[in-house]
């Protein structure tokens, strides 16, 4: 397994335009987290699976966003409509969920957004 | 609101110092991690602590939960200028979720 992979790495997009991006995470693992960050920030909760399942999703939000996990697998997160504000680095994240057992996040390399 | 504060945010030092990094918050965590991030990758976990007062060593660095789980602090000791990064905390609260929320991050610089 190589991990949580992430494309594209980097995006440029035009203010208005909509972009998806989408995350493949290691394979055994089932719950599947997004996070947002901006430069010197730490990472921003988005939303997170666990299989198919949206269990949580983050009030800051706007419903420009939308995140999908189709059959527990990959998942993909559209903004639409982007704004300046959405630049930011777009983090995916997968777990391995047994309970209430707290297992570490393995990270992918993330997707750079940037909107002019 | 931000629930972690860490501190320092910015700290520069010479090859072969130690220094620790703080991680505060009123909140009571079930769990706490702290991992390190360099410029255009994703957060790497160092360790998970989970009992109050635990104390976790990983090589030089060693990691310490609060008795009350609400702080947690990372020491390291003859920091290397690979230790260079931004060191996160991130605590899962005792509300049921499973997510991690994170801190605001420690910019480390260690100069040769």
């Amino acid at each position: 397994d190589t991990g949580v992979s992430q494309n594209p790495r980097h995006k440029i997009t035009k203010r208005g335009q909509n972009v998806t991006f989408r995350c493949d995470p290691i394979s055994e693992h089932n719950r599947l987290y997004w996070y947002r960050q901006t430069l010197g920030q730490g990472p921003e909760f988005l939303t997170y699976f666990q299989n198919e399942a949206q269990l949580e999703k983050s009030r800051l939000l706007s419903d420009r966003f939308s995140a999908e996990r189709p059959k527990g697998s990959f998942s993909t997160l559209e903004i639409q409509r982007t704004e300046q504000g959405d630049s930011a680095m777009y983090l995916c994240a997968s777990s391995l969920a047994s309970g209430t057992a707290n297992y570490g996040y393995t990270f992918g390399s993330g997707t750079r957004l940037t909107v002019v | 609101t931000q629930l972690l504060e860490q501190s320092p945010q910015f700290l520069s030092i010479q090859e072969g110092e130690n220094l620790t990094v703080y991680c505060n918050s009123s909140s009571v965590f079930s769990s706490l991690q702290w991992y390190r991030q360099e410029p255009g990758e994703g957060p790497v976990l160092l360790v998970t602590v989970v009992t109050g007062g635990e104390v976790k060593k990983l090589k030089r660095l060693t990691f310490q939960f609060g008795d009350a789980r609400k702080d947690s602090s990372l020491h390291i000791t003859a920091a290397q200028p690979g230790d260079t990064g931004l060191y996160l905390c991130a605590g899962r609260t005792t509300s049921g979720t499973y997510k991690y929320i994170f801190g605001t991050g420690t910019r480390l610089k260690v100069l040769a």
